[in-house]
Order: structure tokens, then sequence, then C-alpha cells
């Protein structure tokens, strides 16, 4: 049972270049999430998804967009990266029935130059 | 002012102290409150949740105080293994984006 996983680990983008982080989780888990960790700001909601087939945005979505391709998976796209989007990104998911623990990923640490 | 708010630390004490945290929370409405655990480069995990009468588990102990709005962590018998950063995050209303984490408190034991 590997709960939630992330890929890749670490990416290194140029400005301008386009990229898409890969989350998964294997607990039949309805909501899934994604942060992002800046020093001194906490973690930050960007874009969610409630159930599959909807998503919402969060508290700082714009730049990025997210797909919810089926129950388990949960991708997140920067279309353009720009050095303000460098960050450590983090995947969650939650069961969505009676409880709000969140489970997280291990985090994709991505530097935009 | 930020909607939940913690002093970043460093707390740095020995091995077997008793260390506290505070956290403060800005919306009265607030419902649920919880303690994360985030460890140097790691995923948060959660560490406990806090219930209004208080509550512990094993050497931790969390409160809420709604009237002054703040919720606190205590660890009895620090260990090495204690050393993190402590986020505080708290849920108000209703839906997916309800959570918000404080930035965290870091915690280093040391021998």
């Amino acid at each position: 049972n590997a709960g939630v996983t992330q890929t890749p680990k670490f990416q290194v983008l140029k400005t301008g270049q386009s990229m898409t982080l890969q989350c998964a989780q294997d607990m039949n888990h309805n909501s899934m999430y994604w942060y992002r960790q800046d020093p001194g700001m906490g973690l930050r909601l960007i874009y969610y998804s409630a159930s599959e087939g909807t998503t919402d945005k969060g508290e700082v979505p714009n730049g990025y967009n997210v797909s919810r391709l089926n129950k388990r998976e949960f991708s997140l796209r920067l279309e353009s990266a720009a050095p303000s989007q460098t960050s450590v990104y983090f995947c969650a998911s939650t069961s969505g029935q009676g409880t709000d623990t969140q489970y997280f990923g291990p985090g994709t640490r991505l530097t935009v130059l | 002012r930020k909607e939940v708010e913690q002093d970043p630390g460093p707390f740095n004490v020995p091995e077997g102290a008793t260390v506290a945290f505070n956290c403060t929370y800005s919306n009265s409405a607030s419902q649920s409150f919880f303690w994360y655990r985030q460890d140097c480069r790691k995923e948060p995990k959660l560490l406990m949740s806090v219930y209004s009468s208080g509550n512990e588990d094993g050497r931790f102990t969390a409160q809420l105080n709604r009237a002054s709005q703040y919720i606190s962590l205590l660890i009895r018998d620090s260990k090495l293994s204690d050393s993190a950063t402590y986020l505080c995050v708290v849920k108000t209303g209703t839906g997916r984006r309800a959570l918000t984490f404080g930035s965290g408190t870091r915690l280093q034991v040391q021998p």
C-alpha cells in the first residue's frame, strides 16, 4: 500500500517551459489536492478535486491547471513556468467521508530559473 | 493578519524537557483543529486532532481555547526524534477549501 505517490521528486525548468506533476493514490480516496509550500508561508492550496470529474480553484490557482484523470490520479500542469513558481509541491488526498485527515505525497521540489 | 499564526521558532530544548507551542486563529467560526508534524524535507503527517475538551496521546497533549482563539501542543519528556516542524491546521466552514495551514513551529531537541 503505497499511499500517495508523486513524480518527479525534483525538477529544474527554465522560464517559459511547461511540465506536468503527477500524483496518484491507492487508498480509494474521493478528494485530492495540490498545495505549494514556500518558506514562511505555510501550505497554500492551488487546486482541489472533491471527486472524480470535478476540480476547483484554491487560494493560488494562477499559472496552473489540473486534471483529475480518474479516481486515483490528479495531475498539476504548469503551462509556462515562472521563477515565482519555484516551490515544493505536495499532493494530498482524503477519503472525504466524515474525516478531514489529509494524506500527503513526498513532494516535488521545483526550481524555475 | 494571517488566518493561522504560529511562532516559527526554533525552540531548542534538551532531551527530557517539556515544551509547549501555541497557535492563534482569526476566524471565530473555525470548527476543527489539528496538529501535523513535518520532518525536514518530508511531507506533513497528522499528529493529532484537537478536541474541545482537550486530548492526550502519549507524551503529547493538545488543548483548545475557543474564547481566546488559540490551540496548544504540549510535548513532555522530549526525545531527539521529536525534532521537526509542527504545523497548526484549522478548518473553517465546509467544503474542500476549508483547511488553513499555519507556517509551522520548528522544534530542535538536543542531546
